[in-house]
């Protein structure tokens, strides 16, 4: 039972390079979510998506771009790091409108990117 | 707008003792509210939630809390905390969906809970 899976789980990316961080749920969800975790900051919204071929800003999304080209995948893209993008991303779904209708939103297990 | 107090970012008990983590929200509208527990390098799995009904909520691993709404919280507690239970927790709400986007889902700043033995 693989719910959200993201890849890589670790990386070390040098200042301007660029990489895709994939994720990947099999429980058919509408909604799927990027988070950010910092320390001291809780979880922030990068962007997220209500459907296949839908995706919207969350509230920390300049320097990240999306795509949902099919609904059990949601990549986010990090076209030019930059150190103030070290973090630890989190992938989350949910069936549809996410907690609002009292649905529980699935986390994957995380991604640690370092940018030096 | 909504948001969420974590009241402490740090909470220590010894094992065996009951726990108290403390969250406030506030909101313009009846919220939904979730606790979240992220043990260790991996990823948030959620302990409880409250929508509707029943303010007194039970979840996994003998945790509860409790809606007052009169008080704007939603207390975290245990009644005998283990070893295990070391890990953040998250304190969230959410406002009903008014259209758009995602919900309004705040996270609290999380609280660290740290058990003695």
């Amino acid at each position: 039972n693989a719910g959200v899976t993201q890849t890589p789980k670790f990386r070390v990316l040098k200042t301007g390079q660029s990489m895709t961080l994939l994720c990947a749920q099999d429980m058919n969800h509408e909604y799927m979510y990027w988070y950010r975790q910092d320390p001291g900051m809780g979880l922030r919204l990068i962007h997220y998506s209500v459907g296949e071929g839908t995706t919207a800003k969350g509230e920390v999304p300049d320097g990240y771009n999306v795509s949902r080209l099919k609904k059990q995948n949601f990549l986010l893209g990090l076209e030019s790091a930059a150190p103030s993008q070290t973090s630890v991303y989190f992938c989350a779904s949910s069936p549809r409108q996410g907690s609002s209708s009292g649905n529980t939103i699935y986390f994957g297990e995380g991604s640690w990117l370092t940018v030096v | 707008a909504q948001s969420v107090t974590q009241l402490d970012s740090h909470v220590s008990v010894s094992e065996g003792t009951p726990v108290l983590l403390r969250c406030n929200y506030s909101s313009s509208v009846p919220p939904y509210l979730f606790w979240y527990v992220q043990y260790p390098n991996q990823g948030l799995q959620l302990l409880l939630k409250y929508t509707t009904g029943a303010t007194l909520v039970k979840g996994i691993n003998g945790f509860e809390a409790e809606f007052k709404k009169s008080e704007t919280s939603f207390h975290l507690t245990k009644p005998s905390a283990h070893m295990s239970d070391a890990a953040e927790y998250f304190c969230v709400v959410s406002v009903p969906y008014s259209g758009g986007g995602a919900d309004g889902l705040t996270f609290g700043k999380g609280t660290h809970l740290i058990i003695q033995p």
